[in-house]
């Protein structure tokens, strides 16, 4: 495997399922983020993680749980959605969080829907 | 106001056209532009980087900064079906990693 991985790549879900995301990213990088994006929107930054720490938190519901275990792996913990967090589910890793012009490189995304 | 507009098309053109897209901002701090090129079913992909004014090519794309304006542009040559794609301008200001995105331009490139 190469570059961001992320499973699954789709997923349904009732309100009151509990279900999580997947990030996994080989390209020995730093900093790993979430990011949210529906339809006709700009993506929206959700978290941002450096070194397994926690360093933005975009004002997101807690129904939406973080989790950094290492390095290589992101979670996103989902309990009780609703109707509207259905969207695409985009995890990115960058090597560093300072400094301009890092790139962030994307996984293909989770598209999630909530009945 | 949006920090970053962009106008969501779709846009269709011919093969072999010249594409045009835009972004415009609000926020005079950002220094660092990109554009993302995001197929269908598959996540972003930067393709031009760009720190301050100024003009840059590669290939067949060329962004353009004019932040006496705070307009962005992305130029394609020649355009072939492949590049049928969301392109996402984004920006931030420096200091750790925050992007601002666009909400995306839906181009065709039909033969």
């Amino acid at each position: 495997e190469t570059g961001v991985t992320q499973t699954p790549r789709h997923l349904v879900m009732g309100m009151t399922n509990k279900k999580s995301l997947k990030c996994e990213q080989h390209l020995g990088h730093n900093a790993m983020y979430w990011y949210k994006q529906s339809a006709k929107k700009p993506l929206e930054l959700m978290f941002v993680y450096s070194l397994e720490e926690r360093v933005e938190n975009n004002s997101v519901p807690s129904r939406f749980s973080p989790e950094c275990p290492n390095s290589s792996h992101l979670f996103l913990h989902l309990h009780t959605l609703q109707p509207e967090d259905s969207a695409l589910y985009l995890c990115a890793s960058s090597q560093d969080l300072a400094g301009g012009g890092d790139t962030q490189y994307f996984g293909p995304g989770t598209r999630l829907t909530v009945l | 106001q949006k920090e970053v507009e962009q106008d969501p098309g779709p846009l269709s053109v011919p093969e072999g056209a010249i594409v045009s897209l835009n972004c415009t901002y609000s926020n005079s701090a950002f220094q660092y532009f990109m554009w993302y090129r995001q197929y269908s079913r598959k996540g972003p992909e930067l393709l031009m980087y760009t720190y301050s004014s100024g003009n840059k090519e590669d290939g067949r794309f060329t962004a353009q900064v004019d932040k006496s304006s705070k307009y962005i542009s992305l130029f394609i040559r020649d355009s072939q079906p492949s590049d049928s794609a969301t392109y996402l301008c984004a920006m931030f200001s420096g200091g750790y990693n925050k992007l601002i995105f666009g909400a995306g331009t839906r181009l065709a490139v039909h033969p």
